[in-house]
């Protein structure tokens, strides 16, 4: 099946630098992805919605400048953390929709594959 | 707003153990519901799901039934495997919408 390729799995990180993560869909042409966000023992939270070859649309209370995701290709899209904080130390997780698959629920905009999480830890 | 509401684990079971994960609603109109697995190491993975109410979605021994009157889409399974060890999330997704409204999370561990 369709797989969603995420890199580095783990990064650590001295405060203030910038980290980027990658995502990526392996076998099929993502229009769209998406940025998760998660803390230990809450739900998973979206950050952003990412279209190919536009800008981001984020969540409301996601800064934008500190989180910057690009979209350049059909098949990547990254997430940089600006000037990270130990705040930021998380859980992040993308997704990418295959416009295919017809497995997405009613409405159908495509199913949703997930990518295998990032966990960055800002010291 | 919309949100979703899973039991705190872990769930821990022996092998061949009934499972319930209990998950409910709050939201407007009829979403579609969705249970999600992550396994050790990988990404959240579709497990099954409902688009109305009253539909059960199946999967891999594991059902759930979408229950409009108590907004609830419980995680049943009858009789678990060590290999069904993982995080389960429960979310919801409205028609025409792309964004997915995830629970916490459920882990469950099997024992042999």
């Amino acid at each position: 099946g369709a797989v969603v390729s995420q890199h580095p799995s783990r990064v650590i990180c001295k405060s203030g630098t910038s980290v980027k993560i990658e995502c990526r869909s392996l076998d099929f042409q993502a229009t769209t992805m998406f940025w998760y966000r998660q803390f230990p023992k809450q739900s998973l939270m979206l950050m952003a919605t990412s279209n190919e070859g536009s800008k981001a649309t984020y969540e409301q209370g996601v800064e934008k400048d500190k989180f910057l995701i690009n979209h350049a290709s059909l098949t990547l899209s990254t997430l940089t953390v600006t000037s990270a904080h130990p705040e930021d130390s998380s859980f992040y997780i993308c997704s990418a929709r295959d416009p295919f698959s017809q497995r997405g629920g009613r409405g159908n905009t495509g199913e949703l594959f997930f990518g295998e999480g990032s966990r960055l830890t800002v010291l | 707003g919309n949100s979703v509401t899973q039991m705190e684990g872990p769930v821990t079971l022996s092998e061949e153990a009934f499972l319930t994960i209990n998950c409910t609603y709050t939201a407007t109109g009829y979403p579609s519901l969705f249970w999600y697995v992550q396994y050790p190491g990988e990404g959240l993975q579709l497990l099954l799901k409902a688009t109305k109410a009253d539909d059960k979605g199946s999967n891999k021994g594991f059902e759930a039934t979408y229950r409009k009157e108590t907004t609830s889409f419980h995680l049943e399974k009858g009789s678990v495997q060590v290999s069904d060890s993982a995080v389960y999330f429960c979310a919801l997704r409205y028609t025409g919408f792309q964004k997915l409204v995830f629970g916490t999370g459920t882990r469950l561990l099997v024992s042999p």
